[in-house]
């Protein structure tokens, strides 16, 4: 089976890096996803890694490090519509992804 | 280009009563898949579709729970009979063939069973 572990909550306050981490057990591999969610609204996707190393976009990066079972997420220039849960989720097979509990990034002024 | 469509948003009705929830996914995306996310459980895969074929219910709760896809464009997620334990929120989500390729969501059916 799979299972992920990631912070349950995030506090950082506006033009702040932070860095959400994500530990994975998985009986195989298929890459690590990253999504976003606002409160009521649908998860959208931000980022996904196959192979070790840093994948950037825009103000969002995300590491992978497949030796640790470990990846992050990095968000720069923090603005206060960052704020919101964000899920790591590994590919458990081919086509689906097990999600991780979330993790609710409060921004402050 | 249109997302995922999800009908009803919302929907309350009363224990026993059938729920119908549907979904259309993005024109050309082979993969559908239903969720259902509470604050316990987090996201949880119900089943997921490849062109229009159940491939995976292990998720589907129990068999009150039922899903097809009649064709390309369109899902439905049917309990039957309801029960105030699956009050949540369910989303549908399409993608297409290639590894890495994201999952669209749609905005959600927010189900309360009173």
């Amino acid at each position: 089976g799979q299972s992920l572990e990631q912070p349950s909550e995030v506090t950082a306050v506006e033009g702040a890096i932070v860095q959400i981490n994500c530990t994975y057990q998985t009986s195989g591999f298929y890459g690590l996803s990253w999504y976003q969610q606002h409160d009521g609204g649908a998860p959208t996707f931000l980022s996904y890694n196959a192979l070790d190393g840093l994948e950037e976009t825009g103000r969002f990066s995300s590491f992978l490090s497949r030796s640790d079972s470990y990846g992050y997420l990095l968000l720069q220039e923090l603005q206060m519509k960052d704020s919101a849960s964000y899920f790591c989720a590994v590919g458990s097979g081919y086509s689906t992804l097990t999600f991780g509990k979330g993790t609710m990034l409060l921004v402050s002024p | 280009d249109a997302g995922v469509i999800q009908s009803p948003r919302h929907e309350v009705t009363e224990m026993g009563q059938e729920v119908t929830l549907r979904c259309k996914p993005i024109s050309g995306h082979d993969y559908l898949f239903w969720y259902r996310q509470t604050m316990m459980r987090g996201l949880e895969l119900l089943i997921y579709f490849n062109n229009n074929v159940p491939i995976d219910d292990s998720g589907m709760p129990e068999d009150r729970f039922s899903a097809k896809m009649p064709n390309a464009s369109f899902s439905t997620l049917k309990i039957q009979p309801s029960e105030p334990r699956d009050s949540a929120v369910y989303f549908c989500a399409s993608r297409t063939t290639g590894a890495g390729q994201p999952q669209h969501f749609g905005d959600g059916t927010r189900l309360s069973i009173l």
